[in-house]
């Protein structure tokens, strides 16, 4: 069965530092994934997607996420944190439902809190 | 860019009420889906539906039902709300060509029900 899991509930960096979210996944398909940004009120936003093209993926506002499969991770990273990265964060695996139709499932989210 | 839009940001209604959530989508999108958003239990699907007038149930349909009569808007009805039902709502659309494509998201309905 396809999962998710982002290992992290919650991270805290200064502004200026590295940023790493973590995120694992379990596919018994090539999987698709992508990581989305959700800020506080507002809908989900797509920062990145992969899909078995390059494994370091660049996404915007300089984030990007590097895909393993020997570790079966995607974990996205940002070298220098922002005041604006401060948001939720979610991992997102596309499961295959058959034919050309496919669902996603979501990880349970990492806020991300950036101190001054 | 696509764009997905939720009728209302914020909705207040009383218990027993029918309730009803709009979701437009401009991209000519097959793919549209609804889904719930709570504290501690992450996005959970609702329904979704791959074509006009088609509609499958998603993880958690108890309670909700659907309308797609037309290709750009999808409809979200709580036929008897109740106060479990208080929540964030989230239409997404994407495109029918491959499993894989990625959703576009609307900024959620916060849904109140008193």
């Amino acid at each position: 069965a396809q999962s998710v899991t982002q290992l992290d509930s919650h991270v805290s960096v200064s502004e200026g530092t590295p940023v790493l979210l973590r995120c694992n996944y379990s596919s018994s398909y090539s999987p698709s994934l992508f990581w989305y940004v959700q800020h506080p009120n507002k809908g989900l936003q797509l920062l990145l997607k992969y899909t078995s093209a390059a494994t370091l993926v660049k996404g915007i506002n300089g984030f990007e996420a590097e895909f393993k499969k020997s570790e079966t991770s995607f974990h996205l990273t940002k070298p220098s944190a922002h005041m604006s990265d401060a948001a939720e964060y979610f991992c997102v695996v596309s499961v295959f439902e058959g034919g050309s139709q496919g669902n996603l499932i979501f990880g349970k989210g990492t806020k991300l809190s950036v101190k001054p | 860019d696509v764009k997905v839009t939720q009728s209302s940001r914020y909705l207040v209604k009383r218990t027993g009420e029918k309730v009803f959530l709009e979701c437009v989508q401009d991209m000519d999108h097959e793919n549209m889906f609804w889904y719930r958003q709570d504290p501690g239990l992450g996005l959970r699907l609702i329904y979704f539906s791959y074509d006009v007038k088609m509609k499958e149930k998603g993880d958690i349909p108890e309670g909700y039902s659907v309308s797609r009569e037309k290709k750009e808007r999808f409809s979200l009805i709580l036929e008897s709300a109740s106060t479990n039902q208080t929540s964030m709502y989230l239409c997404a659309s994407s495109p029918g060509q491959g499993w894989n494509q990625p959703q576009h998201f609307g900024d959620g309905t916060r849904l109140s029900i008193l």
